[in-house]
């Protein structure tokens, strides 16, 4: 059980909107501290994809956002192309006990 | 231009010590701020954090595995190693070591360790 909540799958067809969430808690996303995505392509490692809840690497395109508010977060890929297709995780940091560096349970985009 | 990349055996027994080596470039681990993480996969499943190690030698663990992971780092060699004990099938995954804290900014391609006897 991931301390990030995300939908196991989401999917759409070329050229669509697609969102996937990542619901945490007080003690992570609620408490302030930054929401990270990854992007992980079948067989290959992650690779960050947004950093700072909306910003973006240096490479990655611009259909590619990231949000905040709350306890939650969102990664929203605009004009869907074949090559998104893909798992994708939200990562943070949980201040509980038990925490440290967390990620969701990863959200797999198809492209249909 | 940082590059990271993992080495171990890619098969381990029941109860064996697991030893992995992550050895970096384009960066050092002496420098203010730096800081290298081990994270696995479980074949299928989500990726979970393990083990951070920072610039100044402070270590953080996994509060679920801590009693049997540790990590060092040797800077002169650019490497920073992670040791599991008493492994279990259930730690067959694939192992990352990735730069940073939060984000994890650059990542190893992993190295998949099974344990089987």
């Amino acid at each position: 059980q991931s301390v990030l909540t995300q939908p196991p799958s989401v999917s759409g067809a070329p050229g669509q909107r697609v969102t996937i969430s990542c619901t945490g808690s007080s003690s992570n996303i609620g408490a302030g501290y930054d929401v990270h995505w990854y992007q992980q392509l079948p067989g290959t490692a992650p690779k960050l994809l947004i950093y700072g809840n909306s910003n973006r690497p240096s490479g990655v395109p611009d259909r590619f956002s990231g949000s905040k508010s709350g306890t939650s977060a969102s990664l929203a890929i605009t004009g869907l192309q074949a090559e998104d297709e893909a798992d994708y995780y939200c990562q943070s940091y949980d201040s509980s006990l038990s925490g440290h560096w967390v990620f969701g349970g990863g959200t797999k985009l198809t492209v249909l | 231009q940082v590059t990271l990349r993992e080495s171990g055996p890619a098969l381990v027994k029941p109860t064996q010590t697991l030893t992995l080596t992550c050895t970096f470039s384009g960066f050092s681990l002496s420098t203010s701020g730096m800081c290298v993480s081990w994270i696995r996969q479980p074949p299928g499943k989500a990726l979970e954090w393990l083990a951070l190690i920072d610039w100044d030698d402070d270590k953080y663990y996994s509060t679920s595995l801590k009693t049997r992971l540790t990590i060092s780092k040797d800077t002169s060699k650019n490497q920073v190693v992670l040791t599991m004990t008493n492994m279990d099938p259930v730690d067959t995954a694939t192992y990352y070591c990735a730069r940073g804290r939060s984000p994890f900014d650059y990542w190893g391609q992993g190295t998949l360790v099974t344990v089987s006897s």
